[in-house]
Order: C-alpha cells, then structure tokens, then sequence
C-alpha cells in the first residue's frame, strides 16, 4: 500500500507569482484535503475534495483553488502570492467510508518572498 | 464555526512519567476527535481517536478520553519515553457524509526528559 505522497518538497516563490503544489492519494482512497501549516500553528482547511468535486472550503479566498483528478490525485493552485502564504502546505487523503481517519503527506514547504 | 482551544502550549516530563494534553471544543455537533503527532519536519501522524458515542479509548499507552457535556477531550501518554518528543495536535470535526474537515488546535510540544 502507497502512502500519501507531495511535490515538490520545497520551493521558493516571489509575490505575485502563482504556484501549483501537487499530492497523490493513498492507494484506495478517493477523498483529498489540503490544509495550510503556518510556522509554530495547527494545520488549518483550506479545502476537500471528494469525486473531483469541491466538498467544502475553510476561511481561504478564492485565489486559492484546487483539482482532483480520476486517479484521485489532487491539484493545490494558489495565485498573487503574498509574504504569508509562506507555509507548510499538506494534503490527506481519507477512504470515502471512513473519512474521518485522515493521513497525512510529508507537506510542501513554500517559501514567498 | 469551530474553534479548539488546547492546552499546556508546552510540556516537560521525565522520562517515565505521565503527559497529559488538554482540548477544549466549540461547536456541540462535532463528532469525531483525532489526535496527531508531528515530530520535528515530519507529517503529522495519526495516533488515535474517539468518535462522540464513545467517552474513553486506550491503545497501548496512549488514551483519549471524551466528555461530551463539558467539551473537552484529552491525551493521556503513561510511561512516558523519549521517543514521544514531538508536537501533539488535537482536532475536531462535526462531518457528514464525506465531508470531515478537521479543525486543530495550536499544538502541544512535549519533551520527554532521559
């Protein structure tokens, strides 16, 4: 069984720019959630994404969009970036039927400068 | 919408003890209550749960315990070992269907003293 899975590990952006920050699901599981870890806090929703559709969104703007894809991997696209979208960004992906046991990938430290 | 607050933001123990970890809760319709470990540059990692029909859950050293009348949950990890050194976060979630977003609290760093 494969885990969740991130790329890239790390990268550096400047303000402005736009980012795509990619995650394969855990085998067998059709549920992403992605969520944004600021240095020092708790993760926080950014959204999910169930059957390629948006299936709730947290206190994000909507320069912040995503994708999943038939294979159930998912897509995070943030646009003008700005200094604090600096952060650890992780997806988890969850089995339809238990959704609630959510698994973590290893993030991707994004860096805006 | 939610809101967990959780507490001590630091703990200290010596290497045998007990750690116990605090979590209070908002919103009365949330229903399942996970704990993660995140050891330093590492994802956070599941190490247990509690759904609301259920007031305490053990698995080897580690325990939850849940009341739901006052909102609050806890981590209770007994013999304690240098290797639990890590970030504890509690979370909540009030899902449905597929729907389970999880809202963490700020984190617990735990050092475990040798």
């Amino acid at each position: 069984e494969t885990g969740v899975t991130q790329s890239p590990t790390h990268l550096i952006k400047t303000r402005g720019q736009q980012v795509t920050l990619r995650c394969s699901s855990q085998s067998g599981h059709n549920t992403v959630s992605w969520y944004q870890q600021a240095l020092g806090q708790g993760p926080q929703f950014i959204f999910q994404y169930y059957r390629e559709e948006e299936n709730g969104r947290g206190n994000f703007p909507p320069r912040f969009s995503g994708l999943q894809f038939p294979n159930y991997s998912s897509e995070l696209n943030v646009n003008a970036l700005e200094l604090d979208d600096s952060a650890l960004y992780l997806c988890a992906s969850s089995l339809e039927r238990q959704a609630y046991e959510q698994y973590f990938g290893p993030g991707t430290r994004l860096t805006v400068t | 919408g939610e809101n967990v607050e959780q507490h001590p933001s630091t703990l200290s123990v010596q290497e045998g003890d007990s750690a116990v970890i605090k979590c209070t809760y908002s919103d009365s319709a949330s229903n399942y209550f996970p704990w993660y470990k995140q050891e330093l540059g590492k994802r956070p990692q599941l190490i247990i749960d509690i759904r609301s029909n259920v007031g305490e859950k053990k698995d080897q050293r580690i325990a939850v315990t849940l009341n739901k009348t006052a909102k609050h949950f806890s981590l209770h990890i007994t013999e304690t070992q240098p290797e639990d050194s890590a970030v504890y976060f509690c979370a909540a979630s009030r899902g449905e269907g597929s729907n389970y977003k999880l809202t963490f609290g700020k984190g617990t760093l735990l050092t475990v003293n040798p």
